[in-house]
C-alpha cells in the first residue's frame, strides 16, 4: 500500500532562518506531488506541484521554493523565513491519469511557527 | 478564476442531530470535479467524495449524503445522526479540468464540533 510521510511534524524557527521540509511517498512510482499551506481561516493554498523529477511549478510567488531530487521525494525550502511563512504545510500525492478529478492523498502535515 | 466558498466557519451540534455543511463554487469550466475532504485533529486530510460536473445524482454513504445542484453551484454535505467522531474541519474543493495533475481549489473549511 502507498504511504506518504512528512517531517518534521513541528518546527519553530526564528525570522531569517532557513527552512527545509521533506516529504516522501512509498509504494508508488512517478506520482504527482504537491505542497499546500493551510493558514488560519484561509483554507488550503496550493504552493507548488511537480509532475516529475526536477519539474516544479509554482502557484504563488513567495519566499519559498520546492525541489524534487528523486521520484518520490519533495522538498519545501526557504533561505530566509518570514513571519508570514507560519502555517501548516501539507504534502500530497496523486496518481497520474488521463483526465482530471483524481484523489489527493495527504501527509500528516508540518506545523511551522516563525518567531 | 475558480472559487469555493464555505460560508459556515464553525458549526456546533448536539450528538445525534443532523447537520448540513454548505459549499458554493464558481468556475467557468464546463467540466470539473468537486470534492469533500475531512481533516480530523490529527491534521491529515482524508478524502470523502468526488463528483464530476456531469453527474448530478445525489449520493449517500452510510450517514453521509451529498447534494450536488448545478443550477445553484452548490455541493452540500449532510451528516445524519451525527457522532462525536464526526468532529473535524471539512473542506470542499474544486478541481481544474487539466490532464496530468490535480490542482484543487479549496474552500476555507467548516469546523464541525459534535457535542456529546
Amino acid at each position: 500500500s502507498q504511504t506518504i510521510h512528512q517531517w518534521p511534524a513541528t518546527l519553530v524557527q526564528p525570522v531569517g532562518s532557513p527552512l527545509s521540509l521533506e516529504c516522501t511517498v512509498e509504494g508508488t512510482s512517478n506520482p504527482n506531488l504537491y505542497w499546500y499551506r493551510q493558514a488560519a481561516g484561509r483554507g488550503l493554498q496550493l504552493l507548488f506541484y511537480s509532475v516529475g523529477i526536477g519539474q516544479i511549478s509554482s502557484e504563488v510567488p513567495q519566499n519559498l521554493s520546492a525541489s524534487r531530487p528523486q521520484d518520490r521525494q519533495f522538498i519545501l525550502s526557504s533561505k530566509k523565513l518570514l513571519l508570514s511563512d507560519s502555517g501548516f504545510y501539507l504534502c500530497a500525492w496523486s496518481v497520474k491519469r488521463q483526465g482530471a478529478g483524481g484523489e489527493l492523498f495527504f501527509g500528516e502535515g508540518s506545523r511551522l511557527t516563525v518567531l | 478564476a475558480q472559487k469555493v466558498t464555505q460560508a459556515q466557519t464553525e458549526i456546533s451540534v448536539v450528538e445525534k442531530e443532523d447537520v448540513t455543511l454548505d459549499c458554493v463554487y464558481e468556475t467557468r469550466d464546463t467540466t470539473y470535479y468537486l470534492f469533500w475532504y475531512k481533516q480530523p485533529p490529527s491534521g491529515e486530510l482524508v478524502f470523502l467524495i468526488r463528483r464530476n460536473s456531469f453527474d448530478e445524482q445525489n449520493e449517500i454513504s452510510g450517514r453521509y449524503s451529498w447534494n450536488f445542484q448545478k443550477s445553484t453551484s452548490s455541493f452540500n454535505f449532510t451528516i445524519t445522526a451525527s457522532q462525536v467522531v464526526d468532529s473535524a474541519v471539512y473542506f470542499c474543493a474544486l478541481s481544474e479540468p487539466y490532464f496530468g495533475n490535480e490542482k484543487l481549489t479549496f474552500g476555507t473549511g467548516t469546523r464541525l464540533t459534535i457535542i456529546p
